[in-house]
């Protein structure tokens, strides 16, 4: 399978934890994004790369949150003391022209 | 603000019938849009898109049409099936490869 791929794709924490979550991208494409979604909601940008660059933040990224892209290659997004608002799916997309490839998202549940 | 809008949570069709979902946007920068399908516990996938210098684009089912000065498109699906039922997502992006902002979803159930 030559897609995007997210591990975990479920993760359980108690408030107060640290996550870290994992994509990694369809080989070729140089960018890679963030987005977080909630129910009822569509995805919202948190961040994103080009190659091992990290080109833009969005507000939501409190700075409870970081991520890396080390070497271009794949991507980690770490939550600090997680909150219970943290609780989402968190999606990770790829590219190399105007269309984003979607992976299959980590579903976070703090409780 | 919402930049872009799906007014519709939901639509009901029936099999073989044309699906017809909307899409609203405010910001004139736009230039790009696109269109994902998204199954539960599933990242979305990836459907069709148009360049804001087209106002049509067709992918065998699927037909997107664009009305810039009514900053307006849909997502036209013909014939509709049962396997079509899934939320769809209206997404847009500014010059470059920027990020998407997306509406809110329509929620699409084709009926057999």
């Amino acid at each position: 399978d030559t897609g995007v791929s997210q591990n975990p794709r479920h993760k359980i924490t108690k408030r107060g934890q640290n996550v870290t979550f994992r994509c990694d991208p369809i080989s070729e494409h140089n960018r890679l994004y963030w987005y977080r979604q909630t129910l009822g909601q569509g995805p919202e940008f948190l961040t994103y790369f080009q190659n091992e660059a990290q080109l833009e933040k969005s507000r939501l990224l409190s700075d409870r949150f970081s991520a890396e892209r080390p070497k271009g290659s794949f991507s980690t997004l770490e939550i600090q003391r997680t909150e219970q608002g943290d609780s989402a799916m968190y999606l990770c997309a790829s590219s190399l022209a105007r269309e984003q490839f979607f992976g299959p998202g980590t579903r976070l549940t703090v409780l | 603000d919402q930049q872009v809008k799906q007014n519709s949570p939901s639509l009901s069709v029936q099999e073989g019938r044309i699906s017809i979902l909307n899409c609203d946007y405010t910001n004139s920068m736009f230039d790009y849009f696109l269109w994902y399908k998204k199954y539960p516990a599933e990242g979305p996938t990836f459907l069709i898109s148009i360049s804001s210098i087209k106002d049509k684009n067709e992918d065998g089912r699927f037909t997107v049409f664009l009305n810039k000065s009514a900053k307006h498109l849909s997502l036209h699906i013909v014939p509709s099936q049962p396997g079509d039922s899934a939320v769809y997502f209206c997404a847009a992006s500014e010059s470059g490869n920027t990020p998407l902002v997306f509406g809110k979803g329509t929620r699409l159930s084709v009926i057999a």
